[in-house]
């Protein structure tokens, strides 16, 4: 069945600009989960759904960063007035059930640049 | 809250050697603990996970780890590497009964030598 998908896969901005990244998550997970990856620093978590509320904004870096999931399903994550420190590539993941026991399977990332 | 640490950002190693990548973590509740590889331009994807029981869990491509919590530590070995294995490979902790986040480690990249 297909993946975690993720749109754009690339994204060129420029600062102050605001940006929207999408994650389609595999059908039928109800646990979805945003991380950005830098170089050098691994994944840095941001936030998770459970279906469609999110029990844990904690590692959202600043107010700029949002995210909502509507229909138990799709995520945007949205970033306002983008700075050049947000540029990463930011890597969705979905999980079938709660529980962080359960594996995670990730998209392949959007690229986010911001110029 | 749980943190981990990967010590070696890069691990060269001649095809057909063993290798150890290490993993040591900090959590003040019992934990879950995984690898997790990423592929050259390829997604991340589960290696192995230790949720209870024996210590020494195998995974995928001939990978095992060895969760030791006396030592804290989750270290990932493979008795004999191939080209193919030239990936990125990071560490996770969860805690136990606790919320849903995963926390990674910055990863070790590791280098097959022909």
């Amino acid at each position: 069945g297909a993946g975690v998908s993720q749109s754009p896969s690339n994204k060129v901005t420029e600062k102050g600009k605001d940006v929207e990244l999408r994650c389609d998550p595999i059908s039928g997970h109800t646990a979805l989960y945003w991380y950005r990856q830098s170089l050098g620093q691994g994944l840095e978590f941001l936030i998770y759904f459970q279906g469609n509320s999110a029990p844990d904004k904690s590692g959202l870096p600043s107010d700029r960063f949002s995210a909502e999931r509507t229909g138990g399903s799709v995520s945007t994550l949205t970033i306002q007035r983008t700075q050049q420190e947000d540029s990463a590539v930011y890597l969705c993941a979905s999980s079938p059930r709660g529980g962080s026991y359960n594996e995670q399977f990730f998209g392949p990332g959007t690229r986010l640049t911001v110029l | 809250a749980q943190s981990v640490t990967q010590l070696d950002s890069q691990v060269p190693v001649f095809e057909e050697a063993p290798v150890e990548l290490r993993c040591n973590y900090s959590s003040s509740v019992s934990v879950y603990l995984f690898w997790y590889v990423q592929y050259p331009n390829q997604g991340l994807q589960l290696l192995l996970k230790y949720l209870s029981g024996s210590t020494l869990v195998k995974g995928i491509n001939g990978f095992e780890a060895e969760f030791n919590k006396s030592q804290t530590s989750f270290h990932l070995r493979k008795p004999s590497v191939h080209i193919s294995d030239t990936a990125e490979y990071f560490c996770a902790v969860s805690a136990q009964n606790r919320d849903d986040k995963i926390i990674f480690g910055k990863g070790t990249r590791l280098h097959i030598l022909p």
